[in-house]
């Protein structure tokens, strides 16, 4: 069992272009998140989905837009890359039945806008 | 909003006992999250708590004070595999606030 993957694992884009991050999970979970994480400021939750067909925005969703057509895929979207968008980006996933349930993080994916 | 506090850095020795304090301030609270994230990789689930009192999982412990708005987690007999972030999370309406987190060197 992979748990959740991310893709690509880094990347370096010019300022203006469009990206999609990747993140799939194979546990069924029916909760999704993404979140950026910058030195000094800990993981900020950018989007969130608590189930397939509907998501919420987070601390930091400007920028951003993500889509949840089925239980496990949630990809990231920056329409216009800026070079403030420079971070870490993870995925994470849980079941969704209860607020304490845990959240498992994918690998994440390093990008760099310059 | 939400106010997670908890400090930078922390050293200890190995086989020694430290304990990385936690404060927070958020709405709709439902219980307290503790991960540990080695240099480069992801955050790993370590403990959570949701009511006062302390819980127990081999070298790490945890403790929640809800009236107080105060966490801590607690790494005993201290190895060297230890050294990472530790980060805390309050959990709010099944979404997660996080520190910015704790790094814990660990000497010889």
């Amino acid at each position: 069992i992979a748990g959740i993957t991310q893709a690509p694992t880094s990347q370096i884009l010019a300022a203006g272009r469009r990206m999609t991050l990747r993140c799939t999970q194979d546990m069924r979970h029916n909760a999704m998140y993404w979140y950026r994480q910058d030195l000094g400021l800990g993981l900020r939750l950018i989007h969130y989905s608590n189930t397939a067909g509907t998501t919420g925005k987070g601390e930091v969703p400007d920028g951003y837009s993500v889509s949840r057509a089925n239980t496990d895929d949630f990809p990231l979207t920056l329409a216009s890359a800026v070079p403030s968008q420079t971070s870490v980006y993870f995925c994470a996933s849980s079941e969704g039945k209860s607020p304490t349930d845990t959240q498992y993080f994918g690998p994440g994916t390093r990008l760099t806008v310059l | 909003g939400q106010n997670i506090d908890q400090p930078t850095e922390m050293t200890a020795t190995e086989g020694a006992i430290v304990q990385i304090n936690c404060t927070y301030q958020t709405s709709g609270f439902n219980g307290l999250f503790w991960y540990q994230q080695h240099a480069g990789e992801a955050p790993t689930f370590l403990s959570y708590n949701v009511l006062d009192g302390l819980e127990e999982k081999g070298r790490f412990s945890s403790f929640l004070s809800r009236s107080k708005g105060y966490s801590y987690l607690l790494l005993k007999e201290l190895q060297m595999k230890d050294s990472a972030s530790y980060l805390c999370a309050a959990d709010n309406d099944y979404k997660l606030s996080f520190g910015a987190g704790t790094t814990v060197t660990v000497r010889a």
